[in-house]
C-alpha cells in the first residue's frame, strides 16, 4: 500500500544552520507530495507541495523536490530560525476517487538561538 | 486562520461515554475529512464526506461514525470510548473531492482525553 517514511526526530539545530528532513514514499502511480507544518498548539498548515516528478515546491525559504527516481521529497532550508521550530509532516495524496492524505510520522524540529 | 472551525477545542470524558465533535468547513468547501493524531498511530485518515455523502473510509473504528449535514458542517461521533481513543482529532476541508488542486485546509483540532 501507499506509505510515507520520514526521518525520526527530534532534529535540534542552531539558528542559521542548514536543515534537511528526509522523506521517502511508496506509492503506485503518480502521487502528489506535500509538506505540512504543525506549530505548537495549532493545526496543520500546508507548507509546500509538488504534483509531478521534478517539480520543486517552495515557501518561506523551504524547498523540496519531487524525485521519482529515488521516491523522495526531502525538505530543505538554507538558514533556519527559532520561529521554524515545529513538527513537520511529509504526506502523499494518491490519485483516484478520494483526496485523502497519507502522512509520515512527523519530525520535530527544535531551533536554538 | 485556515477558515476551518472545530469545536470543542478540548474534551475530557470517561470511558464508556459518547462524544460528538463538530467541524465547520471553509466557506465554499464541499469536502470534509476527519483525521486522528495519536502518539502511537501518528496521523491517520478516518473518513471523508463530499456534499453530504461518504466518499472514502480509512482506519475508522465501528464505534465511530460521522455525517455531513446539508449546511456542510460535519460531526464525528465517538461512542463506547476507551482510553486508547485519547487523541487529537482534526477536521480538514477542500473545495472538491479529488483532483490536483483540491488542497486540504486543517482546523486546529479537538483534543479528546478519555479518563
Amino acid at each position: 500500500g501507499n506509505s510515507v517514511t520520514q526521518m525520526e526526530g527530534p532534529v535540534t539545530l542552531s539558528e542559521e544552520a542548514f536543515l534537511t528532513i528526509n522523506c521517502t514514499y511508496t506509492a503506485t502511480g503518480y502521487p502528489s507530495l506535500f509538506w505540512y507544518v504543525q506549530y505548537p498548539g495549532e493545526g496543520l498548515q500546508l507548507l509546500l507541495k509538488a504534483t509531478k516528478a521534478d517539480d520543486k515546491g517552495s515557501n518561506k525559504g523551504f524547498e523540496a523536490t519531487y524525485r521519482k527516481e529515488t521516491t523522495s521529497f526531502h525538505l530543505e532550508k538554507g538558514s533556519v530560525q527559532v520561529s521554524d521550530s515545529a513538527v513537520y509532516f511529509c504526506a502523499l495524496r494518491h490519485g483516484g476517487a478520494t483526496n485523502k492524505l497519507i502522512f509520515g510520522t512527523g519530525t520535530l524540529l527544535a531551533v536554538q538561538p | 486562520d485556515s477558515g476551518v472551525t472545530q469545536t470543542p477545542k478540548h474534551l475530557i470524558t470517561a470511558t464508556g461515554q459518547r462524544v460528538t465533535l463538530r467541524c465547520s468547513p471553509r466557506s465554499g468547501d464541499l469536502s470534509v475529512y476527519w483525521y486522528q493524531q495519536s502518539l502511537d498511530q501518528g496521523l491517520q485518515f478516518l473518513i471523508q464526506y463530499y456534499n453530504g455523502e461518504e466518499r472514502a473510509k480509512g482506519n475508522i473504528l465501528e464505534r465511530f461514525s460521522a455525517q455531513q449535514f446539508p449546511d456542510l458542517h460535519s460531526e464525528l461521533n465517538l461512542s463506547s470510548l476507551e482510553l486508547g481513543d485519547s487523541a487529537l482529532y482534526f477536521c480538514a476541508s477542500s473545495v472538491g473531492q479529488w483532483g490536483m488542486n483540491t488542497e486540504a485546509f486543517f482546523g486546529q483540532g479537538t483534543r479528546l482525553t478519555v479518563v
